[in-house]
């Protein structure tokens, strides 16, 4: 499986920044995604992350709020701007292995926002 | 899209015992199931996943059973230790989407 390297491992921010996480994987992969996390919560789909394009949004997310760099194979970056107390979650970045199409997490990136 | 339920949301067994968690899936054309196990302020772990042509797998003491009739599956673990607390989540592979299940805390009492 892939190592996915995540920064910040978590962070305390005030309302009204930003904040950018980085993901770093060990290996080309084809498919990075971005998921949130709310306190004891499920996982939700922010966005796909695309290599030389626009990321792929789901619905109730944008890219003014979350917008996210994939500049090469191995690298991505999600930014969480003009943040609010209810952006306060865990952010996982994610990779789909070379193999067979399995998912792999990072560690993920947990948010407080005061 | 994908719908994925998932029960029970809490399970306490005795160190020792069986825990068993269960997921149904909408989508008749998903046909990858993974299950993952978080460990507080950890990541998902994948612990084991089935494709939907078996019907069972297993691993030392977890195994994963798939009903593509009925849609669907089944986390076994057997011979619980404490280590094994954690929350689980099953999920749902439809294309190049994963749906998940809302997860179930799972606490084995020493």
């Amino acid at each position: 499986s892939a190592v996915i390297s995540q920064k910040p491992s978590r962070d305390i921010c005030q309302r009204g920044t930003s904040l950018t996480i980085q993901c770093q994987v060990d290996s080309q992969v084809t498919m990075m995604f971005w998921y949130r996390q709310q306190p004891g919560q499920s996982l939700t789909l922010i966005a796909t992350a695309n290599q030389g394009s626009e990321a792929t949004y789901e619905s109730g997310f944008v890219i003014d709020k979350f917008p996210i760099s994939r500049p090469n194979l191995t690298f991505s970056t999600l930014t969480v701007s003009n943040m609010s107390p209810e952006d306060s979650s865990i952010y996982l970045c994610s990779v789909t292995g070379q193999g067979a199409g399995e998912l792999f997490f990072g560690e993920g990136s947990r948010l407080t926002v005061l | 899209g994908e719908n994925v339920e998932q029960h029970p949301s809490t399970l306490s067994v005795q160190e020792g015992d069986s825990a068993v968690i269960k997921c149904t899936y909408s989508d008749s054309a998903s046909n990858y199931f993974p299950w993952y196990k978080q460990e507080l302020g950890k990541g998902p772990q994948l612990i084991i996943d089935i494709r939907s042509n078996v019907g069972e797998k297993k691993d030392q003491r977890i195994a994963v059973t798939l009903n593509k009739t009925a849609k669907h599956f089944s986390l076994h673990i057997t011979e619980t230790q404490p280590e094994d607390s954690a929350v689980y989540f099953c999920a749902a592979q439809a294309g190049n989407q994963f749906y998940f299940g809302t997860g179930t805390s799972l606490t084995v009492i020493p």
